[in-house]
């Protein structure tokens, strides 16, 4: 069982507040991911971490940022939240480095945050 | 560049039906493939994988197997629930990409009626 947490799990705010989401994982795993999933539930790769200090920009664009100051941590900010944000934001960590059981690229997924801003 | 189509849904069957999700997809090199599933109002799982051509990949009834030569990973299950209500993701590795990244399909949904 994976061991990813998300907080909160829903989030109703108004426009122009500031946010973070919350991401924690206590597998030790180096890389870390932020997808954003619209309600035709595809999910967009927003950002992604291959350890501490490292942020790397994902396939869709955010106006979001992230940060990496400790292995188990990876929480999302937005500077001023608008309704056009408002979605499903999953957080997810994977391995690096020498293979185990699972094909490296396995991804252990967190509950989500469901976020509506008004 | 590499990419996943996966059938769109949504899927609805009766308690009991076979079940077949298609996916097919473009990669160059050797990538992993995967099926994830998302439960209502949680995030994804991952339900089985396979990293060569030939692996069957098999989980709680599901399976799936890695078919180079018509670049395939079709999801089956010979008898749903309706447990199995979700929405179901194909992805693969991206070998020429960032490691670790996985592209995803753009997801499945199945409603299974008792």
């Amino acid at each position: 069982e994976a061991d990813i947490y998300q907080t909160p799990r829903y989030l109703v705010i108004g426009t122009g507040k500031k946010i973070t989401l919350e991401c924690s994982q206590t597998m030790g795993h180096d890389k870390m991911y932020w997808y954003q999933q619209d309600p035709g539930m595809e999910l967009h790769l927003i950002h992604y971490s291959y350890g501490v200090n490292s942020t790397e920009k994902g396939d869709l664009s955010s106006e979001s940022t992230v940060s990496r100051i400790r292995t188990e941590h990876f929480p999302l900010t937005l500077e001023s939240a608008r309704p056009s944000h408002t979605s499903q934001y999953l957080c997810a960590s994977s391995e690096l480095g020498v293979a185990t059981e699972s094909p490296l690229e396995t991804q252990y997924f967190g509950p989500g945050t469901r976020l509506t801003v008004l | 560049g590499n990419s996943v189509t996966q059938m769109e849904g949504p899927v609805t069957l009766s308690e009991e039906a076979f079940l077949t999700i298609n996916c097919t997809y473009t990669a160059t090199g050797y990538p992993s493939l995967f099926w994830y599933v998302q439960y209502p109002g949680e995030g994804l799982q991952l339900l089985l994988k396979a990293t060569k051509a030939d692996d069957k990949g098999s989980n709680k009834g599901f399976e799936a197997t890695y078919r180079k030569e018509t670049t395939s990973f079709h999801l089956e299950k010979g008898s749903v629930q309706v447990s199995d209500s979700a929405v179901y993701f194909c992805a693969l590795s991206d070998p020429g990409g960032s490691q670790g990244n996985l592209i995803f399909g753009k997801g499945t949904k199945l409603s299974v009626k008792p």
